[in-house]
């Protein structure tokens, strides 16, 4: 997972408090995302930035904020944290190999709702 | 509505043998298609692709192969080694689409030594 960094890798937070998890490439993209994965559900977008200074929701936006204060980083914000968004998060960004986009996703914050 | 289906949560295989994983898609809009592998606690790692204009690609075990007239792909691993034990997870996704990957759900293999 070279070039994108997440930070906690863990969290336990109480119904109600609010927590800002971080992400941070070094790998000069523009497009950067925020997912979720719950068993079962696969991989859903929360929000996504084409670029600095623009956000846009995806699949789950509901409960979530995020900021996009320069190319490097994306932050995902909780304002009040409830059990439903126990969750793992990943941030990515997206890559060109051989003529084709995908992603490549950082190691995860696994967030817990008590 | 799920755009990319992959119909088996699990698969068990012996070690050496072929682990073939399915996915379906319904958009025939999508240009290229991706197979990411994901372990416990970690991030979810790209493992091969395919354009649509292809209907097959070879990487060292791994071979990928497209049948757009029926929606389906699959992932074919070779000889199958317990190190391959993970979720495998397909996606797919149009150049039209801000690049975002539409994801299957995933499928478990378990490779038993």
């Amino acid at each position: 997972n070279a070039g994108v960094t997440q930070t906690p890798k863990f969290q336990v937070l109480k119904t109600g408090q609010s927590m800002t998890l971080q992400c941070a490439q070094d790998m000069n993209h523009n497009s950067m995302y925020w997912y979720r994965q719950d068993p079962g559900m696969g991989l859903r977008l929360i929000y996504y930035s084409a670029s600095e200074g623009t956000t846009d929701k995806g699949e789950v936006p509901n409960g979530y904020n995020v900021s996009r204060l320069n190319k490097r980083e994306f932050s995902l914000r909780l304002e009040s944290a409830a059990p439903s968004q126990t969750s793992v998060y990943f941030c990515a960004i997206i890559v060109l190999r051989r003529s084709v986009y995908g992603y490549t996703f950082g190691s995860g914050t696994r967030l817990t709702v008590v | 509505d799920q755009q990319v289906k992959q119909n088996s949560p699990s698969l068990s295989v012996q070690e050496g043998r072929i682990s073939i994983l399915n996915c379906d898609y319904t958009n025939s809009m999508f240009d290229y298609f991706l197979w990411y592998k994901k372990y416990p606690a970690e991030g979810p790692t790209f493992l091969i692709s395919i354009s649509s204009i292809k209907d097959k690609n070879e990487d060292g075990r791994f071979t990928v192969f497209l049948n757009k007239s029926a929606k389906h792909l699959s992932l074919h691993i070779v000889p199958s080694q317990p190190g391959d034990s993970a979720v495998y997870f397909c996606a797919a996704n149009n150049a039209g689409n801000n690049r975002k990957l539409i994801w299957g759900l995933g499928t478990s293999l378990a490779v038993n030594p």
